[in-house]
C-alpha cells in the first residue's frame, strides 16, 4: 500500500520551455503533497507544501511564479517548471500524505530534469 | 531552531557485520521520527517510524531504531548487513503541529564491502 507514482522519471528539454511533473497517490487519498528538490549527494530541500483545493505554500527562496504547483484532487498534484533554464536542472521528488497526525510521507521515484 | 544531524556522511561496513547509523535531533515540540532509504536515482522508501510508545521500533528489511529522549537520538541499527543495503539513509523529524512537514538530516551513504 501507500504507492506514489511520479511521472515522467526523466525529461530533457530546451531552455525556455515549460515542464510539467505529475505526482499521483495510487491507493490512498493525499490531503497533503510535498515537492522537494535534491542536488547530487545532498539532502532533500523542501520547495512547497500543497493541500488539496488550496494554494501551495512555498518555502522561503522558492519562486512561486517559476514553480507552479496545482493540487486539484486528492490523488494528483503537479509541478510545472516554467521557462526552464539550465540552473533548474535537478532531481525533483514528490511525496504524499494522508490526513491525520501520525501519517508518514510516501515518496515518488523522482524526476530527473535536464535543461539544455 | 529545528534540526536533524546525521554525523556520519559515509560509512563502510563488511557484509554480515552489524550496522548503526546515528541521528540526533533538536526540536522543541514532541517529535515524531522517521528513517528513509534512497537508492541511486530513486525516491525515498520508509524504513520505520516512531510516534510514541515503545522506544524500540521495528521496520522493514530487518532494520530497527531506538528513540532516546535524553540523548535526542534516533539511531538506526541492523544486526547483519546485506550487500543490497548499500544506499543513502535519511533521518527525518516532524511535529504534530507542522502539517506533516519533515526536516531531513544530511544523509548517510552506506557502502557494503564483500
Amino acid at each position: 500500500g501507500a504507492v506514489v507514482s511520479q511521472h515522467p522519471s526523466w525529461v530533457i528539454c530546451k531552455s525556455g520551455t515549460s515542464v510539467k511533473i505529475e505526482c499521483r497517490s495510487l491507493d490512498f487519498q493525499a490531503t497533503t503533497m510535498f515537492w522537494y528538490r535534491q542536488f547530487p549527494k545532498q539532502s532533500l530541500m523542501l520547495m512547497a507544501t500543497s493541500n488539496e483545493g488550496s494554494k501551495a505554500t512555498y518555502e522561503q527562496g522558492v519562486e512561486k511564479d517559476k514553480f507552479l504547483i496545482n493540487h486539484a484532487s486528492l490523488t494528483l498534484s503537479t509541478l510545472t517548471v516554467t521557462s526552464a533554464h539550465p540552473e533548474d536542472s535537478s532531481f525533483y521528488i514528490c511525496s504524499a500524505r494522508e490526513a491525520g497526525p501520525n501519517q508518514p510521507q510516501h515518496f515518488g521515484d523522482g524526476t530527473r530534469l535536464s535543461i539544455l | 531552531a529545528q534540526s536533524v544531524t546525521q554525523p556520519d556522511i559515509h560509512i563502510t561496513v563488511s557484509e554480515g557485520a552489524s550496522l548503526e547509523l546515528r541521528c540526533n535531533y533538536s526540536y522543541g515540540a514532541t517529535p515524531y521520527l522517521f528513517w528513509y532509504v534512497q537508492s541511486p536515482g530513486q525516491g525515498l522508501q520508509l524504513l520505520l517510524k516512531y510516534f510514541s510508545g515503545d522506544t524500540l521500533v521495528q521496520g522493514i528489511k530487518g532494520f530497527e531504531a531506538e528513540f532516546k529522549r535524553s540523548q535526542s537520538s534516533f539511531n538506526l541499527r541492523k544486526p547483519s548487513v546485506h550487500w543490497s543495503d548499500a544506499a543513502e539513509y535519511f533521518c527525518a523529524v516532524g511535529a504534530y503541529n507542522q502539517g506533516g512537514k519533515l526536516i531531513f538530516g544530511q544523509g548517510t551513504e552506506l557502502s557494503v564491502k564483500p
